[in-house]
């Protein structure tokens, strides 16, 4: 595709369920960012990925939250026993190269809301 | 307190001002600076990236960056209402390393 898939687009869980967001970067890319925007907020990094390998995990709150991206493309984020606080709009960022100032492509995102 | 703080508006201007936005940030590694615009319900998207200190223009925005006063701004020439949105900063400590972000400004251009 053009631009940075992500699925679903609004996912509404139930406190307790696990869910799982999809990310489609755009194709050859090999630099993949999660980030997570509460309402009114500023992107907040989670972890990234330099093709399959998961560089750094260092904004994952909690490990309720865990990321893979087995193949270097199609990236999952999954979170386990959902609470209110993780309603937020989940970002996937994606970028060609490794290092460098290559633009960063976001996603239109995955708006989570935990009731 | 957070690495870098945003005024978060809303800032409202007519049509054919000059907005003028401004972020602080407490850490003195920060070396690359950016600027994203995001619309309602969109994904931000980049709109100025700058290295260091100094002055950056592309068509009617410009950037500035004073990494003495650790402060960044970004202004809007003849600002137009397809211009309101939210507009986030942005700095990482590297090239193409993970991004640190302001907690953004909305701005709305009155026709």
């Amino acid at each position: 595709g053009a631009g940075v898939s992500q699925s679903p687009r609004y996912k509404v869980a139930k406190r307790g369920q696990d869910v799982a967001l999809r990310c489609d970067p755009i194709s050859g890319h090999v630099s993949l960012f999660w980030y997570q925007q509460a309402l009114g907020q500023g992107p907040e990094f989670l972890t990234y990925f330099q093709n399959e390998a998961q560089l750094d995990k260092s904004g994952l709150p909690s490990d309720r939250f865990f990321a893979e991206r087995p193949e270097g493309s199609v990236s999952t984020l999954k979170i386990q026993r959902t609470q209110q606080e993780d309603s937020a709009v989940y970002l996937c960022a994606s970028r060609y190269g490794v290092a460098g100032t290559g633009e960063l492509f976001f996603g239109e995102g995955s708006r989570l809301t935990v009731l | 307190q957070k690495e870098v703080e945003q005024d978060p508006g809303p800032l409202s201007v007519p049509e054919g001002a000059i907005v003028s936005l401004n972020c602080t940030y407490s850490n003195s590694a920060f070396q690359y600076f950016m600027w994203y615009r995001q619309y309602s319900r969109k994904g931000p998207e980049l709109l100025m990236y700058t290295y260091s200190s100094g002055n950056k223009e592309d068509g009617r925005f410009t950037a500035q960056v004073d990494k003495s006063s650790k402060y960044i701004s970004l202004f809007i020439r003849d600002s137009q209402p397809s211009d309101s949105a939210t507009y986030l900063c942005a700095m990482s400590k590297a090239a193409g390393n993970k991004l640190t972000f302001g907690g953004g400004t909305r701005v709305l251009v009155k026709p």
